[in-house]
């Protein structure tokens, strides 16, 4: 069974440019969720999707923001890049409606480097 | 953002020996979880707890959910060199407004040595 794919693995930009990040669940799981990973503030919640529906989110910027399509995959983008945008972006799945249990499923990750 | 404290923060061992870390929250929560993230992946899920003063194992491994609600703990017994990795509590407050959001710790970096 595969699991959470999330492309691209690694990516660079520059400030002010904007990125998007795919993300395609285990099959079946139509409970997305986004989290930032950065050495500092370490892992943190940014928003989740449920049947193309983003139900919660983190406290990020409006900068960022994310969608879900009708096949459960997701991207998140952010605008307006900024320095402190460098992070490890996970996205995790969930079989749960909402990710219920919290018992979530994680990609590799997608590592953005912003100079 | 909030993060759950998390001690110790980074541990030496040698193969064979126990290890014990804990997590504490100054809120409560509903469920709380355990994750294990090796170099260059992304978290996955050790154990899943749902019930105040729950103990759970899964193999050499054994977490409780506090009874206040405030807090887990877990225990790797007989530690091996792929036990090493950072570890990571969760903690999830269950409702209408927030469902899935987990609130992770600082993480525990276990190294095994041989």
């Amino acid at each position: 069974k595969a699991g959470v794919t999330q492309t691209p693995r690694y990516l660079i930009k520059t400030r002010g440019q904007q990125v998007t990040l795919s993300c395609s669940p285990i099959s079946g799981h139509r409970s997305v969720s986004w989290y930032q990973q950065t050495p500092g503030q370490g892992l943190q919640f940014l928003f989740e999707y449920f049947s193309e529906t983003q139900r919660n989110k983190g406290n990020f910027p409006g900068r960022f923001s994310g969608r879900q399509f009708s096949n459960s995959r997701s991207e998140m983008n952010v605008s307006t890049l900024e320095l402190g945008d460098s992070a490890l972006y996970l996205c995790a799945s969930s079989r749960d409606a909402w990710g219920y249990t919290g018992e979530l499923f994680f990609g590799e990750g997608s590592r953005l480097t912003v100079l | 953002g909030q993060q759950l404290n998390q001690s110790p923060q980074s541990m030496f061992i040698q193969e064979g020996e126990d290890v014990s870390m804990n997590c504490t929250s100054s809120s409560i929560f509903n469920t709380w979880l355990w994750y294990k993230q090796d170099p260059g992946e992304g978290p996955v899920l050790l154990i899943a707890l749902y019930k105040a003063g729950e103990l759970t194992s899964n193999g050499r491994l054994t977490a409780q959910f506090g009874i206040t609600r405030k807090d887990s703990f877990l225990n790797i017994s007989a530690s091996i060199p792929s036990d090493v990795g950072i570890y990571f509590c969760a903690g999830q407050l269950q409702d209408t407004g927030t469902a899935s959001k987990l609130t992770f710790g600082t993480g525990t970096r276990l190294q095994v040595t041989l």
